[in-house]
């Protein structure tokens, strides 16, 4: 079983909908979890940041994380066109060896059409 | 922001070669560098972790004689495929960070290398 499980998809979606992007993960230890998007043959850029359990919210994105089920989640609001690109999340533990460590779920691919 | 450049960003050998794949922190000293490995439709893997003046740490599974990582500066870390066979093909991601980034356990990813061994 991985450690991170994300739904590769295809997901795709007219412009202006609200997308719900979803993992689940199986360690308990993770702390620190985060959302990149990754443009076609470029490297992943880090959308949003949150630790432990709560939500965070920046401009059209919002990132929510559940400890308790082990679920964390991105929705996009008023999706656009340039939001075509594949989402991973991420996560790692807290200090010691795993300092940095990231474990990456396998991506989304999202395609927002107008 | 932070930006880290990675070079080059394609490149296609003969198997046998050996490749070498650079990445800079362009505006920020990286004392540490990750590495990673994507192949298509999955996730990125972690090869190593490379922190500047020392060994680098890899993960299991991963050859440290097959790619040899040098982080000889603040500023660059090199990701060298020795003996290149068709299995190395794959997309090659570095990722720099420092400091107060580091723990927050933030890091800033380069474009990528697509390497394809021939």
């Amino acid at each position: 079983q991985k450690e991170v499980e994300q739904d590769p998809g295809p997901l795709s979606v007219p412009e202006g909908a609200i997308v719900s992007l979803n993992c689940t993960y199986s360690n308990s230890a993770f702390q620190y979890f985060m959302w990149y998007r990754q443009y076609s043959r470029k490297g992943p850029e880090l959308l949003m940041y949150t630790y432990s359990s709560g939500n965070k919210e920046d401009g059209r994105f919002t990132a929510q994380v559940d400890k308790s089920s082990k679920y964390i989640s991105l929705f996009i609001r008023d999706s656009q066109p340039s939001d075509s690109a594949t989402y991973l999340c991420a996560m790692t533990k807290a200090g010691g060896t795993s300092y940095g460590k990231l474990t990456f779920g396998q991506g989304t691919i999202l395609t927002v059409h107008p | 922001g932070a930006v880290v450049s990675q070079h080059p960003s394609r490149v296609i050998c003969k198997s046998g070669t050996s490749v070498k794949i650079e990445c800079r922190s362009l505006d920020f000293q990286a004392t540490t560098m990750f590495w990673y490995r994507q192949f298509p439709k999955q996730s990125l893997m972690l090869m190593a972790t490379s922190n500047e003046g020392s060994k680098a740490t890899y993960e299991q599974g991963v050859e440290k004689d097959k790619f040899l990582i040098n982080h000889a500066s603040l500023t660059l870390s090199t990701l060298t495929v020795t003996s290149a066979h068709p299995e190395d093909s794959s997309f090659y991601i570095c990722s720099a960070t420092s400091g107060r980034d580091l723990a927050k356990n933030i890091q800033y990813f380069g474009a990528g290398t697509r390497l394809s061994v021939l």
